[in-house]
């Protein structure tokens, strides 16, 4: 099973929304409403952020969202803030009742 | 609250057996729709699952490793085991065990994580 494709950073100056992509096949992002957005701070374990495309946990910002078209998943983080600066996470089910997880992308706040 | 912690060895010789165990607190195995999975990440690479095993006994594995691993519990003792066989310098990773609820049906989202344990595969 081959990793989700996201891109290795993105940057943004605070204020301002960025998006990170996240694509896969019809045999998982594309298949199923089962991708989830984990955050992650160097040396700390990842966080969830999005799941099932587009749902919030309890306590996570309303500044994050997430969608998804065809085989791509995106997270939209807005009002970009310092604190956003981590790397990020997609993961989704596939079709091999297994997970699998994105490469990660690395946000920099300008 | 929802705790979770990983304990083992912190260094493995090639080709031995790792041996992981996850104590957990905030919930029980026995909850119908809970489960507990295991997570990897080598230094400065991606997240990778591993396995992950649910109330009712099953168990699901990451296809590319299915034959190395075992995942286990111990209700009475709130634990969760991971055992992988055949150590190799490439399964040097950051492990995490996280919870997770069968909400969907499926496979899906890990709410809650450990802080991790290294391990390291050298001789």
């Amino acid at each position: 099973q081959s990793a989700l494709t996201q891109p290795a950073s993105v940057s943004g100056s605070p204020g301002q929304s960025i998006t990170i992509s996240c694509t896969g096949t019809s045999s998982d992002v594309g298949g199923y409403n089962y991708v989830s957005w984990y955050q992650q701070y160097p040396g700390k374990a990842p966080k969830l952020m999005i799941y099932d495309v587009s749902n919030r946990p309890s306590g996570v910002s309303n500044r994050f969202s997430g969608s998804k078209s065809g085989n791509t998943a995106s997270l939209t983080i807005s009002g970009l803030q310092a604190e956003d600066e981590a790397d990020y996470y997609c993961s989704s089910y596939t079709s091999s009742i297994s997970l699998v997880f994105g490469g990660g992308t690395k946000l920099t706040v300008l | 609250q929802i705790t979770l912690k990983e304990s083992g060895p912190t260094l493995v010789i090639p080709t031995q057996t790792l041996t992981l165990t996850c104590t957990f607190s905030g919930f029980s195995l026995r909850d119908s729709g809970v489960g507990v999975g295991w997570i990897r990440q080598p230094p400065g690479k991606a997240l990778e699952w591993l396995a992950l095993i649910y109330w009712d006994d099953d168990k699901r594995y990451s296809p590319s490793l299915k034959s190395r691993l075992t995942i286990t519990e111990d209700t009475s003792k709130n634990q969760v085991v991971l055992i992988m066989t055949n150590l190799d310098p490439v399964d040097t990773a950051t492990y995490y065990c996280a919870h997770t609820i069968f909400a969907s049906g499926t496979l899906d989202y890990f709410d809650s994580w450990g802080q991790g344990t290294l391990v390291t595969v050298s001789s």
